[in-house]
């Protein structure tokens, strides 16, 4: 069935510095999500990928999807200390009447002030 | 105000004791969806419903029973709690899946004794 590995599994960075999280489907994708989840709090909608290569930016967070619909990355540039949160990528896949969403197990990323 | 409400946000239960969790969304969403989230193990998904009288087991059905007699209603229930289901429940709805953001309830512990 389909997996969804996602690493780190940990990161901690200083205040400005970059993050990265890498998602790794082992089937290829309808369209992949990406969420964030605070301390404490529920996963709160980030965005959706759906074409082949897709790069969409949202403030200094940037996201990609594979050329082969089955990785994707979110990068976030200049840390600060509001990006503190476990960040999950969904893969959605849909096979005629079949649908499975499979959730990442999530990076928690702390930062150091 | 466009929210997922779960009910009752902590419960502390024996083993065998039958229990609901309720899921409301007021926003005529299509899907639903139950997670449940243990650490180191991310969000793995109970059952979901495409709609009204549609239901279909997750990853990790064994133990849940679920039902979807009104669109805006997704109660999870255990019918006999044992201690391997203590965890941290979502419930979660999107307008329709493959439309991307889901909107996740505040979340429920849940201890099983």
């Amino acid at each position: 069935g389909q997996q969804v590995m996602q690493i780190p599994q940990y990161q901690h960075v200083q205040e400005g510095e970059d993050f990265t999280t890498y998602c790794n489907s082992s089937t290829t994708l309808s369209n992949i999500q990406w969420y964030k989840q605070r301390p404490g709090g529920h996963p709160v909608f980030l965005i959706q990928l759906v074409k082949s290569g897709e790069v969409k930016k949202q403030k200094r967070l940037t996201f990609q999807f594979g050329e082969a619909k089955k990785n994707s990355s979110l990068h976030i540039t200049a840390t600060q200390t509001t990006d503190v949160g476990t960040y999950f990528c969904a893969g959605e896949e849909w096979g005629g009447s079949n649908y499975k969403l499979t959730f990442g197990k999530g990076t928690l990323l702390t930062v150091n002030p | 105000e466009a929210q997922v409400t779960q009910n009752p946000r902590y419960l502390i239960t024996v083993t065998g004791k039958k229990l609901t969790v309720t899921c409301s969304q007021n926003m005529n969403h299509e899907y639903m969806s139950w997670y449940r989230q243990d650490p180191g193990l991310g969000l793995r998904q109970i059952y979901y419903s495409m709609n009204v009288e549609v239901t279909d087991k997750g990853d990790v059905p064994e133990g849940y029973k679920v039902s979807r007699k009104e669109k805006r209603n997704f109660p999870l229930i255990l019918e006999s709690p044992s201690p391997n289901q203590t965890s941290l429940y979502f419930c979660a709805s999107s307008f329709n899946p493959g439309l991307g953001e889901q909107f996740f309830g505040p979340g429920t512990r849940l201890t099983v004794l």
